[in-house]
């Protein structure tokens, strides 16, 4: 019973480098998201999708991009990583209101 | 701009006792509120939520309150226990399109003692 699987849990980067976070769900759900939580931030959305082949921005997209080529997965791409993004990030997924949440991906970028 | 606040960082309560969370929203289109619970390196978890059309929603040991004229809901545990202890965020999602875009709070810490 996976559910939300984020891949990879932790990741240190130099400034400059860039990654891509990958987020897989197994329940079949239209509505993906990816947040970052900052302390005293809480979460914040970054961007998210509504199906395959469609992504939108969310509250703090910049400096992020996504794709969502097939249903059951979520792509967060940095292409040119700050220290600013050092974060953990969590992908969640939704078929309404309830989100369900991966455990999450440590970020620092140095 | 924080449009969901919860102001206490964190809360100590004894086992057996009450425990409650409270969180305060500022934007009147928010139509649904929901409260997870996140455990250290974990991803948070769905606990429990109220529509904007109720005052009171119940599960359990679990009931939010939601006070629609304040802006304020509440989370109250009882009787709570050690293992209750995590993070709690307070969320709420606005009336609009098809995507739960949720708004999250800063979080509140609870620590239930023996």
């Amino acid at each position: 019973n996976a559910g939300v699987t984020q891949t990879p849990k932790f990741r240190v980067l130099k400034t400059g480098q860039s990654m891509t976070l990958l987020c897989a769900q197994d329940m079949n759900h239209e509505y993906m998201y990816w947040y970052r939580q900052d302390p005293g931030m809480g979460l914040r959305l970054i961007h998210y999708s509504v199906g395959e082949g469609t992504t939108a921005k969310g509250e703090v997209p910049d400096g992020y991009n996504v794709s969502r080529l097939k249903k059951q997965n979520f792509l967060l791409g940095l292409e040119s990583a700050a220290p600013s993004q050092t974060s953990v990030y969590f992908c969640a997924s939704s078929l309404r209101e309830k989100l369900f949440f991966g455990s999450g991906t440590q970020l620092s970028v140095l | 701009d924080q449009q969901v606040k919860q102001n206490s960082p964190s809360l100590s309560v004894q086992e057996g006792r009450i425990s409650i969370l409270n969180c305060d929203y500022t934007n009147s289109m928010f139509d649904y509120f929901l409260w997870y619970k996140k455990y250290p390196a974990e991803g948070p978890t769905f606990l429990i939520s109220i529509s904007s059309i109720k005052d009171k929603n119940e599960d359990g040991r679990f009931t939010v309150f939601l006070n629609k004229s304040a802006k304020h809901l509440s989370l109250h545990i009882v009787p709570s226990q050690p293992g209750d202890s995590a993070v709690y965020f307070c969320a709420a999602r606005r009336a609009a399109g098809t995507a739960s875009k949720l708004t999250f709070g800063t979080g509140t810490r609870l620590q239930v003692t023996l």
